[in-house]
């Protein structure tokens, strides 16, 4: 069965701190996904990453990066973590299809509140 | 701004009802999908139409898709409890931009 592990499900940081939320697949995917979803906003791309050590900007990716070394794993920091960013991140991942998305695979979720 | 906006925002129905959500876009398309979402978990894909297609079926799951007035909808037959979750719309235009709606919130109750 296809699977995307967020490592954290919950977690609470204070204003300032360095913040990593970690995601795996196990499904061989190229591609692997960032977002952040907030009431009345829906999901919206922080980063996504088409290959291994390639990362592309989504459309709100200030305040943070990224880190794809494996193929199976992308990293989402909050360098500097600010109250603003307190939010469900979802990371997710798909199979390779000519520039296109395609079938999205969604791990359970990473609630961060930051105080 | 959104791509997609879906409507209803929340929707109640009884059990054995039909649920429909519809959900409209802006620009032109290289598919839509819809994904579900239970309370406090990930997202998990339905289906996804092309913009080639113009209905899709896969249980009791029914999508409509209509290009020239940039809507979708989303039907499920003989809703059941568990089927109580947040519905959310996505379209993708190319480019691994696939931009989500602010979803329905459906709520069956017993």
């Amino acid at each position: 069965d296809v699977k995307v592990t967020q490592s954290s499900r919950y977690l609470v940081k204070r204003t300032g701190e360095k913040v990593f939320l970690e995601c795996v697949q196990d499904m061989d995917h190229e591609n692997m996904f960032w977002y952040r979803q907030d009431p009345g906003l829906g999901l919206r791309l922080i980063y996504f990453s088409y290959d291994v050590k390639m990362k592309e900007k989504g459309d709100i990716p200030e305040g943070y990066s990224v880190s794809r070394e494996k193929k199976e794993r992308f990293s989402l920091i909050l360098e500097s973590a600010s109250t603003n960013q307190t939010s469900m991140y979802l990371c997710a991942s798909s199979i390779a299809g000519q520039g296109n998305t395609g079938e999205l695979f969604f791990g359970e979720g990473s609630r961060l509140t930051v105080l | 701004s959104q791509q997609g906006e879906e409507d209803p925002q929340a929707l109640s129905i009884q059990e054995g009802e039909n649920a429909t959500m519809n959900c409209s876009y802006k620009t032109s398309i290289n598919n839509l999908q819809w994904y579900r979402q239970n309370s406090g978990r990930g997202l998990v894909h339905l289906i996804l139409i092309r913009s080639n297609e113009r209905e899709k079926h896969s249980g009791r799951l029914r999508v409509t898709l209509d290009t020239s007035k940039k809507s979708s909808s989303l039907l499920i037959t003989a809703s059941r409890a568990a089927d109580t979750a947040s519905y959310f719309c996505a379209t993708e235009t190319g480019g691994f931009k696939t931009i989500f709606g602010a979803g329905t919130r459906l709520f069956v109750k017993a």
